[in-house]
């Protein structure tokens, strides 16, 4: 089944302690994308990746880092989580940035 | 990053009822796309339209790519209980896609009284 897939799917931790959210496609996309969702602000995005190696930054990076060692995976870290990032994550993949994006089920991150 | 416009916020309609939802933008996309999100999932692509003035089915649900680039509605007709869920419009403005990605707009929350 063609599918994103993110782990974990909740987490509750503390501002400064590191956190890495993970994201797989078995699609052999080559677009791969992340986004926070928050109320009244709808979903933007935070980081996204070309191809392997290639990645940009989206229209809220800071905080974040991401990495793209291989095709399918596009991880995202917090390497100081704060409460501001408190939020609900998606990530997304595609054949190409301007096709349409397959979605993750969401992470739920709660920094106290 | 650019700004959509999404309206109405929320609707209450009455299962049966059409619902009808736009987008509009004050710069020109060359594709939009509407996903429907249900609650703890990531949201799922309806409808992609890529030329302007196209008119795309898809069961119950049509969408339009309006003729100035710059706004696109979504209709759904005789709704049913399933078709509660957030509605997210969102537009593609460069060729390749560049930089920007998708912009999304902020969502269109429908509620099904029975």
């Amino acid at each position: 089944e063609a599918q994103v897939t993110q782990n974990p799917r909740y987490l509750i931790t503390v501002t400064g302690k590191k956190l890495t959210v993970t994201c797989s496609q078995n699609m052999n996309h080559e677009y791969m994308s992340w986004y926070r969702q928050d109320p009244g602000l709808g979903l933007r995005q935070i980081y996204y990746s070309m191809n392997v190696e290639v990645t940009d930054k989206g229209d809220v990076p800071e905080g974040y880092k991401v990495s793209r060692k291989e095709k399918r995976n596009f991880p995202l870290i917090l390497e100081s989580p704060s409460p501001n990032q408190t939020s609900l994550y998606f990530c997304a993949s595609s054949f190409g940035s301007n096709q349409p994006q397959h979605f993750g089920d969401g992470t739920r991150l709660s920094i106290l | 990053g650019q700004q959509l416009n999404q309206s109405p916020q929320s609707m209450f309609i009455q299962e049966g009822e059409d619902v009808s939802m736009n987008c509009t933008s004050s710069s020109i996309f060359n594709t939009w796309l509407w996903y429907k999100q249900d609650p703890g999932e990531g949201p799922v692509l309806l409808i992609a339209l890529y030329k302007a003035g196209e008119l795309t089915s898809n069961g119950r649900l049509t969408a339009q790519f309006g003729i100035t680039r710059k706004d696109s509605f979504l209709n759904i007709s005789a709704s049913i209980p399933s078709d509660v869920g957030i509605y997210f419009c969102a537009g593609q403005d460069a060729p390749g896609g560049g930089a920007d990605g998708l912009t999304f707009g902020k969502g269109t929350h429908l509620i099904i009284q029975p």
